[in-house]
């Protein structure tokens, strides 16, 4: 199974200021019969479900704010929130997707107001 | 937007069996290119994926809980079915339906959720 990390645990920025949070696999995500990286980002607030931001590592999904942004390739990847505003409170995810069908999550950064 | 909508009971006593449903509005449910998914989280916890099911109805399971749950898929009504067997406290998790993509492999849409509590 391949495991994720993330860093930091939690996070406190000042408004207006970058976030970075960093997830880490065990195994390289990226399949180069699709040139993809299978690595996807989520962002969980309080009592909702997770809301896909990033997938292929660096995709923006439709309706989500320019400011988060996604990189890395192979093992090592990062979200950027370029500009930090109150409603991105939040706890955020990675998440892994390999063959065999097999998927797992980071164990979260959680993102405050400093 | 497709909606997912999970129903289920809320609390289950140890050994009993969780059935939980999740039904889907829209007609995404039968293009081949999504795959119908169950998610848990523990109180307080990160993510744990538990399995997904075609709406052909093949399956594949987290090989961590494979041996105690199953999937199925009822097409006329758009719902697909989880089943995991002789619960414990430590199956208390809220389970989330989801919809997974699979030409971006990720969940780009969720149920709301519900609390599943294991409690003699």
């Amino acid at each position: 199974e391949i495991v994720m990390t993330q860093s930091p645990d939690s996070l406190a920025v000042s408004l207006g200021e970058r976030a970075t949070i960093n997830c880490k696999s065990s195994q390289s995500l990226f399949y180069s019969s699709k040139n993809k990286n299978y690595l996807a980002w989520y962002q969980q607030k309080p009592g909702q479900p997770p809301r896909l931001l990033i997938y292929w590592a660096s995709t923006r999904q439709s309706g989500v704010p320019d400011r988060f942004s996604g990189s890395g390739s192979g093992t090592d990847f990062t979200l950027t929130i370029s500009s930090l505003q109150a409603e991105d409170v939040a706890v955020y995810y990675c998440q892994q997707y390999s063959t065999p069908p097999s998927i797992t999550f980071g164990p979260g950064t959680r993102l405050e107001i400093k | 937007q497709v909606l997912l909508q999970e129903s289920g009971p809320g609390l289950l006593k140890p050994s009993q069996t969780l059935s939980l449903t999740c039904v889907v509005s829209d007609d995404s449910f039968h293009i081949g290119g999504f795959y119908w998914s169950w998610i848990r989280q523990h109180p307080g916890k990160a993510l744990e994926w538990i399995g997904y099911i075609h709406y052909t109805g093949t399956t594949y399971h987290n090989p961590s809980l494979q041996s105690r749950t199953s999937l199925s898929v009822d097409t006329s009504k758009k719902q697909f079915s989880l089943r995991l067997t002789s619960v414990t406290a430590a199956d208390t998790a809220v389970y989330f339906c989801a919809r997974l993509r699979g030409v971006t492999a990720s969940f780009d849409n969720w149920g709301q959720g519900t609390l599943v509590t294991v409690s003699s």
